[in-house]
């Protein structure tokens, strides 16, 4: 089946590192992806990981995949309270299926000064 | 190179009128996708259309709903006799090809319906 969870709220300080896990039940998924939604506005995406990787570095963004226990984290280096967003994570289920995304509940950041 | 742009942002309908939400993909995309965002809940997939093709509608509710993307002018979701649970964020993405990972989908800002 296709379902993504993701714990609802994480308060963190400024400076601080923050990590946003995500949990998925599609073994078949190829990509997985993070986008981040700031108040009223559309999504952005920060990063993606191809699932034969096990992480993936981008500037201040690590993505680690752990496969086996279908579960997934996006960990931000020196958190800023521009950070302060609704992150996502979302899924391209199964290998025959169209380019949909199945997205997770959403964790909202908030950033304390 | 302008990015996904959705017209109107906001938009409201009395219950039973009709809701047309509009699409431009980024210039040189032709795969549109529309997702819905319920008040305090994740996106959910409703439609993925090339030029005019449907290729999967499996989230589209079964009545009232339904998208196009003509060859020619932006893709278009069109909600008829809406009701109030209508009520949400519907956002449209686009990419260049259906290729997955380095091909993603890039989102518009969204139309916010509010159904009175």
């Amino acid at each position: 089946g296709e379902d993504v969870e993701q714990s609802l709220f994480l308060s963190v300080r400024e400076g601080d590192s923050s990590v946003i896990n995500c949990t998925y039940t599609d073994s078949s998924s190829t990509y997985l992806y993070w986008y981040k939604q700031e108040p009223g506005a559309g999504l952005q995406l920060l990063t993606y990981i191809f699932s034969n990787m096990d992480m993936k570095q981008d500037q201040r963004l690590t993505v680690l995949l752990n496969k086996k226990d279908k579960h997934l984290s996006l960990r931000i280096a020196d958190t800023q309270t521009g950070d302060s967003a609704i992150y996502f994570c979302a899924e391209t289920p199964g290998v025959r299926a169209t380019n949909k995304l199945i997205f997770g509940t959403g964790t909202l950041l908030a950033v304390q000064p | 190179n302008a990015g996904v742009m959705q017209n109107p942002r906001h938009l409201v309908r009395r219950r039973g009128q009709e809701a047309r939400l509009r699409c431009s993909p980024m210039k040189g995309h032709s795969h549109v996708y529309w997702y819905r965002q319920l008040p305090e809940e994740g996106l959910k997939f409703m439609v993925y259309l090339q030029k005019e093709n449907i290729i999967d509608e499996s989230g589209m509710p079964k009545e009232r709903f339904s998208a196009e993307f003509p060859k020619e002018g932006p893709s278009i979701l069109r909600i008829q006799q809406v009701v109030r649970g209508d009520s949400a964020a519907y956002f449209c993405a686009s990419s260049p090809t259906q290729r997955r990972g380095t091909d993603t989908q890039y989102f518009g800002p969204g139309t916010r319906l509010t159904v009175l």
